[in-house]
Parts: C-alpha cells; structure tokens; sequence
C-alpha cells in the first residue's frame, strides 16, 4: 500500500533553516508528482510546490519564491523540503502528499505531518 | 491564480442531517474539483475528484457535483465520523489552490 512517511518534528530560530523528507513506499517513485502543502496553526490548507521525481522538474508557490527548495532521491525515494529565512509565520504542520493517478494536481495520499516551530 | 471560496465557513449539524457544502472558483475549472475532509491532528483525506467520483472506499452518502464555477459537497445522512473540517481544491491549473474550509459541527 502507498505509504508516506515525514521526517520528526523541528524547532528552528528565526532565520534559519528547516528541511523536511518524506520516504515513499509501496508504488514507484518516480511515476507521480508529489506535493507540499503547509497549515499554520488553526488555520486552512496552502500549497507550496510540487516535484516531479522523474525528471526533478519544481513549481513553487510563488509566495515562497527565492526561499524553498524541494529535491528527491530516486534512490532512496525519498522528497525532500527545504525552506530558508525562515520567520514566525512559517510555523506550521508541512505534509508530503503523492498526487492521485492520471491527475497530477489531485493529492491522493498524504504523509503524516510534520510540525515545525519558528521561535526565538 | 484561481481563488475557491466555500459557504458556509462552519455549519452545525446533527446525526442522520443532510448537509450541503458549497464552493465557488473565481474562474470556470470545468469539473477539475477536489474534496477532502480533515480531522483534527490528522492529514487531508480525498474523498471526491473530477466534482462527483467519489474515491475508492468513501462511504456513498458522499457526493458532489457541479461544473464550471459552483460545486457542491453533499453528505447525505451524517455520521458521527462525518465531523471534520471539508476542503475543496481545484486541479485546473497552477498554482493548486484550496477554499478556505467548513468546519462541520455536531449540534
């Protein structure tokens, strides 16, 4: 069964830097797109970005332009977040979601969630 | 980018209610519209895409429909594990953007 497992919880200081991984199992890595979307606390849902594992292909949120980075190892099949500067407003659960057959920017699986705190 | 909006933003309900959820694009996505629900603590789940199929293992008293710009999220015979929180995305084009929620109260 598809499977999406995120890396643990991070407390980071302003400015500083957060990676997030999300290890796939249970389909073949490279034959769908996959996605981060982040919710802060009490709030909706905001996509980020998408990378397509095949080729490295990105498309980000314009909004984080310049500050994330998503990368994959087709070895390991893992997707990996990076987001830079990072300022109080970033603090917010990130999910890992794998897009759904045949439609690319329909999320049909999703990772677990990671929290990630954005404090002095 | 293609802004959803849903009405209503919370809605109270009870067991055994037919409830409607709306959502709007600012722009015809044809039937490029997804639901999810959300509960508390835990990650989106898909429940609805292209409008009204519905995802293997939702219940059937799951449904949507509409096309073009106004959609609507039906569930009709609410159960106790229908109370969450419903989104709807569209899957038109990028970037992929989601309404804003409907948090599905017990009364």
């Amino acid at each position: 069964q598809v499977q999406l497992v995120q890396s643990g919880a991070e407390v980071k200081k302003p400015g500083a830097s957060v990676k997030v991984s999300c290890k796939a199992s249970g389909y073949t890595f490279t034959g769908y797109y996959l996605h981060w979307v982040r919710q802060a606390p009490g709030q909706g849902l905001e996509w980020m970005g998408w990378i397509n594992p095949y080729s490295g292909d990105t498309n980000y949120a314009q909004k984080l332009q310049g500050r994330v980075t998503m990368t994959r190892d087709t070895s390991i099949s893992t997707a990996n977040m990076e987001l830079n500067r990072l300022k109080s407003d970033d603090t917010a659960v990130y999910y890992c979601a794998r897009s759904r057959e045949g439609a690319s920017l329909s999320l049909g699986y999703w990772g677990q969630g990671t929290l990630v705190t954005v404090s002095s | 980018d293609i802004q959803m909006t849903q009405s209503p933003s919370s809605l109270s309900a009870s067991v055994g209610d037919r409830v409607t959820i709306t959502c709007r694009a600012s722009q015809s996505i044809s039937t490029y519209l997804i639901w999810y629900h959300q509960k508390p603590g835990k990650a989106p789940k898909l429940l609805i895409y292209g409008a009204s199929s519905l995802q293997g293992g939702v219940p059937s008293r799951f449904s949507g429909g509409g096309s073009g710009t106004d959609f609507t999220l039906t569930i009709s015979s609410l159960q106790p594990e229908d109370f969450a929180t419903y989104y709807c995305q569209q899957s038109y084009s990028n970037p992929i953007t989601f309404g804003q929620g409907t948090r599905l109260e017990i009364k």
